[in-house]
């Protein structure tokens, strides 16, 4: 399968725990997305990496969340003391230069 | 800062009975993409227009561009049962992200 791979694919966790999530890109991609979606809404954006620079973080992106893109591969999103509303999907997205986006399956979070 | 709006949100339909959903937005753009998700999976990608006036077909869905007007629209013709799902038009911000709408979920009854 050479699609966006993400892990885990569902995710609950207790109020306060930290969770991390990893995508992994098409390979030939050097542009990787974070999306959240929230139920009945659109997704909403993150960050955005180029190759390992992590080049524009929303404002939706509060301190308890970080990313990563260690050496321009695959990502992790670490969202730290988990809040209800955390609850989400969350989906990565990768593309080529000025490619379309091909999103992942999404990481399915409930926070309890 | 970039606003998305389609409409309707909400749409059924019967089958063999042709529909339009809008997708305006608020700001220039060169990229708008049409996006089908079926219940509880990720985005699938229909469509991709670049230029004023684009037109692109797959099967019953036709998408089109105006740029001007900042409008597109995703026309189905004899819609078939297959085609429920929730449809979202995104809007290309700055060379990074996308901007969704809210999504219209279609519900085609035999």
């Amino acid at each position: 399968d050479t699609g966006v791979s993400q892990d885990p694919r569902h995710k609950i966790t207790k109020r306060g725990q930290n969770v991390t999530f990893r995508c992994d890109p098409i390979s030939e991609h050097n542009r990787l997305y974070w999306y959240r979606q929230t139920l009945g809404q659109g997704p909403e954006f993150l960050t955005y990496f180029q190759n390992e620079a992590q080049l524009e973080k929303s404002r939706l992106l509060s301190d308890r969340f970080s990313a990563e893109r260690p050496k321009g591969s695959f990502s992790t999103l670490e969202i730290q003391r988990t809040e209800q509303g955390d609850s989400a999907m969350y989906l990565c997205a990768s593309s080529a230069e000025t490619g379309k986006a091909f999103f992942g399956q999404g990481t399915r979070l409930t926070v309890v | 800062e970039l606003k998305v709006e389609q409409n309707p949100l909400f749409l059924s339909m019967q089958e063999g009975k042709n529909y339009t959903i809008y997708c305006n937005y608020s700001t220039t753009s060169d990229r708008l993409y049409w996006y089908r998700q079926d219940p509880g999976k990720s985005l699938e990608s229909l469509f991709v227009l670049l230029s004023n006036g684009a037109v692109k077909q797959e099967g019953r869905l036709m998408a089109s561009l105006d740029t001007k007007a900042r409008l597109s629209t995703l026309h189905i013709t004899a819609a078939v049962h297959d085609l429920s799902a929730t449809y979202f038009c995104a809007v290309a911000w700055g060379a990074q992200k996308l901007v969704f709408g809210q999504g219209t979920r279609l519900t085609i009854n035999p």
